[in-house]
């Protein structure tokens, strides 16, 4: 089976702070997403990446980076933590070949992340 | 406009009795894929079930089972014989395929919650 890890699943920080939320998946998928879960508003892609060096714009980018340096790992950069970030963040992962509508996303268990 | 609408933010069912958890979608591409997700209190998203969209028969996997009605842009999840252990947020998710994308589009969830 795929695993999907993430660093942490509680995190707290203050405002301000520089934040990273890991990722890491072991079946060498090309395709890895970071999503942020809030009550009432679903899951909201915040960025994804095809390959290594990869990076492309979901629909909330704003205030958050990403590296992909290597395959497996994924990284969320909050550059200057806000108090509206506080989160569920989800990372996700699928193999883009062959491709299909109807390929699964693999995800981890999840970072609580908390700014205060 | 949503792409993905889930009305119902929450739903009540007895252990042992089916439930219908909705779900409508709106896409003029020709080709795309259906997906529910269930995540639990402690946070994995699971995946349950995908329907095609050239798909003619309706998916099922188990106590799963995917009504899916192409003219109505419906695809709602059916459990049958609910367990207590089917308590927790079910989400509706789209992908899309004629602009090689491979992100998942989700809704905003339907908590379920079974009792005794």
């Amino acid at each position: 089976d795929v695993k999907v890890t993430q660093s942490s699943r509680y995190l707290v920080k203050r405002t301000g702070e520089k934040v990273f939320l890991e990722c890491v998946q072991d079946m060498d998928h090309e395709n890895m997403f970071w999503y942020r879960q809030d009550p009432g508003l679903g899951l909201r892609l915040i960025y994804f990446s095809y390959d290594v060096k990869m990076k492309e714009k979901g629909d909330i980018p704003e205030g958050y980076s990403v590296s992909r340096e290597k395959k497996e790992r994924f990284s969320l950069i909050l550059e200057s933590a806000s108090t509206n970030q506080t989160s569920m963040y989800l990372c996700a992962s699928t193999r883009s070949q062959p491709r299909s509508v109807l390929e699964k996303l693999f995800f981890g268990s999840g970072t609580q992340l908390s700014v205060l | 406009a949503q792409k993905i609408t889930q009305t119902q933010p929450g739903m009540f069912v007895q252990e042992k009795e089916a439930v219908t958890l909705d779900c409508t979608y709106d896409t003029s591409d020709p080709s795309y894929g259906l997906f529910w997700y269930k995540q639990p209190s402690s946070g994995e998203m699971i995946f349950l079930i995908y329907q095609g969209s050239y798909d003619q028969q309706n998916a099922t996997e188990g106590r799963y089972s995917l009504n899916f009605q192409k003219a109505r842009k419906s695809a709602n999840l059916v459990i049958s014989a609910s367990q207590l252990g089917d308590s927790a947020m079910y989400f509706c998710a789209m992908r899309e395929g004629l602009y090689n994308t491979d992100k998942l589009i989700f809704g905003t969830g339907t908590r379920l919650q079974v009792f005794p």
